[in-house]
């Protein structure tokens, strides 16, 4: 069975960078099938889809966040990472990693349970 | 604003038939498939169907997805009351080149 588990800061300050990894257990990251994702929801709001990393390093961010967002892997670990730079109190939200499955689908089969980040000072 | 268009709530009473609708384009829902995903507060989301209609191993039969041109339903039969949470679509976006979320439905059982 596969799961996520994501960890990280859970209050950071305005104009600092998130950061928060993903640990994979019961399967590797090292698998041309999947794309490990990163995935938000400010309270009160909706899913919104941050970025995704291939096994290989290919990364594809959401355009609205592209400028601030870098997905990294490591396979040594089997965790995959997600910094969101110069954040405001708009990037307080549930942060969830995930599991993407095929090429051009949003079809996310395994999910962390997700960590509340908070912006503020 | 979501790129998905859903209904911000939907609601029924035991046993009865809801369905929750899910609007795009030509770009995202008309030639991707469409998944759905249930989820509960302080919970991970699950996926509940996934490519406009199959159901993940473990998911009862009482949820039911299709797809139609641009749009696409997630029905739920026999409605109970574990039933009730948040309910997402998703799909790929050919436009923005990754993948999108509706605003989500909360489904309330009276």
């Amino acid at each position: 069975q596969v799961q996520l588990q994501e960890s990280g800061p859970g209050l950071v300050k305005p104009s600092e960078t998130l950061s928060l990894t993903c640990t994979v257990s019961g399967g590797s990251v090292n698998n041309n099938n999947y794309y490990w994702s990163w995935i938000r929801q400010p309270p009160g709001k909706g899913l919104e889809w941050i970025g995704y990393i291939y096994y290989s390093g290919t990364t594809n961010y959401n355009p609205s966040l592209k400028s601030r967002v870098t997905i990294s892997v490591d396979t040594s670990k089997n965790q995959f990472s997600l910094k969101l730079s110069s954040v405001t109190a708009a990037d307080t939200a549930v942060y969830y990693c995930a599991r993407r499955s095929g090429s051009f689908s949003g079809l996310f089969d395994y999910w962390g349970q997700g960590t509340l980040v908070t912006v503020s000072s | 604003q979501s790129v998905l268009t859903q209904p911000p709530s939907a609601s029924g009473t035991p046993g009865q038939r809801v369905t929750i609708s899910c609007s795009g384009s030509s770009s995202n829902i008309e030639n991707n498939p469409v998944n759905w995903y249930q989820h509960l507060p302080g919970t991970a989301p699950k996926l509940l169907i996934y490519s406009n209609n199959q159901r993940p191993s473990g998911v009862p039969d009482r949820f039911s997805g299709s797809k139609s041109g641009t749009s696409a339903s997630l029905a739920i039969s026999g409605l109970q009351s574990e039933d009730e949470a948040d309910y997402y679509c998703a799909t790929w976006d050919d436009s923005l080149n990754g993948p999108v979320f509706g605003g989500g439905t909360k489904l309330a059982v009276l």
